[in-house]
């Protein structure tokens, strides 16, 4: 298993609606994630980490976190066209100084 | 606030060709990190530097070199370009947080393509 997977094609949502990304991750003991969103042909920008089990809310953005089942999960409610990008998950490598490990990307296109 | 800078925003070079690529940061970080971003293979670290005077290998090291020239400047270099190392190449710092891992923020990335 990948360190850190994120698996799904493209997800087309419609304005308005509720965009759900995965990303799961393979170490047991990790203990807090990030989602950065990256526009085509911008760099990553941070916007959601999560430290511990449970959802946190920032905005229209809920990152909700299973440690059981090992799977972050990123929702953006009310989904704006300026969401269309793709989102990376990443989890710190407890055995490798921490640096982050990331996924390859989820892209969300959102039509208007 | 610039932030992290990096420079050129693109280049093209022959196969054998050497280049640096610089980055600078003005938010006082501590951690400074090179990337490069590949289609369908996401986000890989070279090196990094936890710190002013300390660089480390990351996962894709092979065929670079970088300087921690002080605590705002950390440059990579290709000494002998190959195709394989077409790309975009991020530079990104942090705050030392390595307790929880890294909020990084990232330099506007450059466009290299090696011929």
């Amino acid at each position: 298993q990948k360190e850190v997977e994120q698996n799904s094609g493209p997800l087309s949502v419609p304005e308005g609606a509720i965009a759900s990304l995965n990303c799961t991750y393979s170490d047991r003991g990790s203990q807090s994630f990030f989602w950065y969103r990256q526009y085509s042909g911008k760099s990553p920008e941070l916007i959601m980490f999560i430290y511990s089990n449970g959802d946190k809310e920032d905005g229209r953005f809920t990152a909700q976190l299973n440690k059981a089942s090992q799977y972050v999960s990123l929702l953006i409610r009310d989904s704006q066209p300026s969401d269309s990008a793709t989102y990376l998950c990443a989890v710190p490598r407890r055995y490798g100084n921490n640096r982050l490990a990331f996924g390859k990307g989820n892209q969300v296109v959102v039509i208007p | 606030n610039a932030g992290v800078t990096q420079t050129p925003k693109f280049q093209v070079l022959k196969t054998g060709q050497s280049m640096t690529l610089q980055c600078a940061q003005d938010m006082n970080h501590n951690s400074m990190y090179w990337y490069r971003q590949d289609p369908g293979m996401g986000l890989r670290l070279i090196y990094y530097s936890a710190s002013e005077g300390t660089t480390d290998k990351g996962e894709v090291p092979n065929g670079y070199n970088v300087s921690r020239l002080n605590k705002r400047e950390f440059s990579l270099r290709l000494e002998s370009a190959a195709p394989s190392q077409t790309s975009v190449y991020f530079c990104a710092s942090s705050e030392a947080g390595r307790q929880r891992g890294e909020k990084l923020f990232f330099g506007s990335g450059t466009q290299l393509s090696v011929l």
